[in-house]
C-alpha cells in the first residue's frame, strides 16, 4: 500500500457544483496534513492545512478521519479557476523533515 | 519577492553531462528540501536540510546526485552524469522548523531535460 493515496481523477464538474475528493494515509502516527494546489507547469502552492479534526477556508473545507485514517478536500460553489491538480501530503512516520506527496487528485471545472 | 527562488528555471542538457540547480529558501527558513517531480505525479522526496545540515537523503537518490547547504542559506544539487530518466521538475521548499512538522513552500523549480 502507497503511503499516501490519492484518486487521479480527473473529476469534471460544472461551475457552481459541490466537488470533494479523498485522500488516504497508510501513518497512523500522523499529527498534521496538508492540500496544495498544484497549475499546470507550475509548483504546489499551500491551500490548507489540517491539524486536528478540520478545517475550512472560505470555500474549502478539509475534513480528518482519523479512524478510517483519511482527509478530506470539499470545495463549494466551484469557480473555474478551482481547475487544477490537489496534492495531499503527510509527514513520514520516522521523519518530521520530510513530507510525502500523493500523486494528486485533477479537477476540472467547466462552464 | 521574497518567496523561494530557483536558479535556472530551465535547463536543457545532453546525456553523460553534470549539472548544478540552485535555490534560495525563504530568509528566515532554516529547513530547505529537495524534490523531484515527473509528469503525473506528486513531488518526490529527495532530501533535506536544517541550517547547514543534511537531515535526510532518499534511499532512491543515486549516488550521481549530491546536495550541499555550505552556509545554511542557498542550496546546490548537483547531478552528474545525467541520464534521460533523470528529466523532471526539482523543485525546492523551504519552511521554518518548529513542532513536528512545518508548513512548506516551494520555489517554482527547475524544470531538466535530458536529451
Amino acid at each position: 500500500r502507497k503511503e499516501v493515496e490519492q484518486d487521479p481523477g480527473p473529476f469534471n464538474v460544472p461551475e457552481g457544483a459541490t466537488v470533494a475528493f479523498n485522500c488516504t494515509y497508510s501513518n497512523s502516527a500522523s499529527q498534521s496534513f496538508f492540500w496544495y494546489r498544484q497549475d499546470c507547469r507550475k509548483e504546489p502552492k499551500l491551500l490548507m492545512s489540517v491539524y486536528s479534526s478540520g478545517n475550512e477556508d472560505g470555500r474549502f473545507t478539509a475534513q480528518l478521519n482519523r479512524a478510517s485514517q483519511y482527509i478530506s478536500l470539499l470545495i463549494r460553489d466551484s469557480k473555474l479557476s478551482d481547475s487544477a491538480t490537489y496534492l495531499c501530503a503527510v509527514p513520514r512516520y520516522s521523519s518530521a523533515s520530510k513530507i510525502i506527496f500523493g500523486s494528486g487528485t485533477r479537477l476540472s471545472i467547466r462552464p | 519577492d521574497t518567496g523561494v527562488s530557483q536558479d535556472p528555471r530551465h535547463k536543457i542538457t545532453k546525456r553523460g553531462q553534470n549539472v548544478t540547480f540552485r535555490c534560495d529558501p525563504i530568509s528566515e527558513h532554516n529547513r530547505l528540501y529537495w524534490y523531484r517531480q515527473t509528469l503525473g505525479q506528486g513531488p518526490e522526496f529527495l532530501t533535506s536540510f536544517q541550517n547547514e545540515a543534511q537531515l535526510e537523503k532518499s534511499r532512491l537518490l543515486s549516488d550521481r546526485f549530491s546536495a550541499e547547504r555550505p552556509k545554511g542559506s542557498f542550496s546546490t544539487l548537483e547531478i552528474q552524469r545525467t541520464e534521460q530518466g533523470d528529466s523532471a521538475m526539482y523543485l525546492c521548499a523551504s519552511s521554518s522548523a518548529g513542532g513536528d512538522t512545518d508548513t512548506q513552500y516551494f520555489g517554482p523549480g527547475t524544470r531538466l531535460t535530458v536529451l
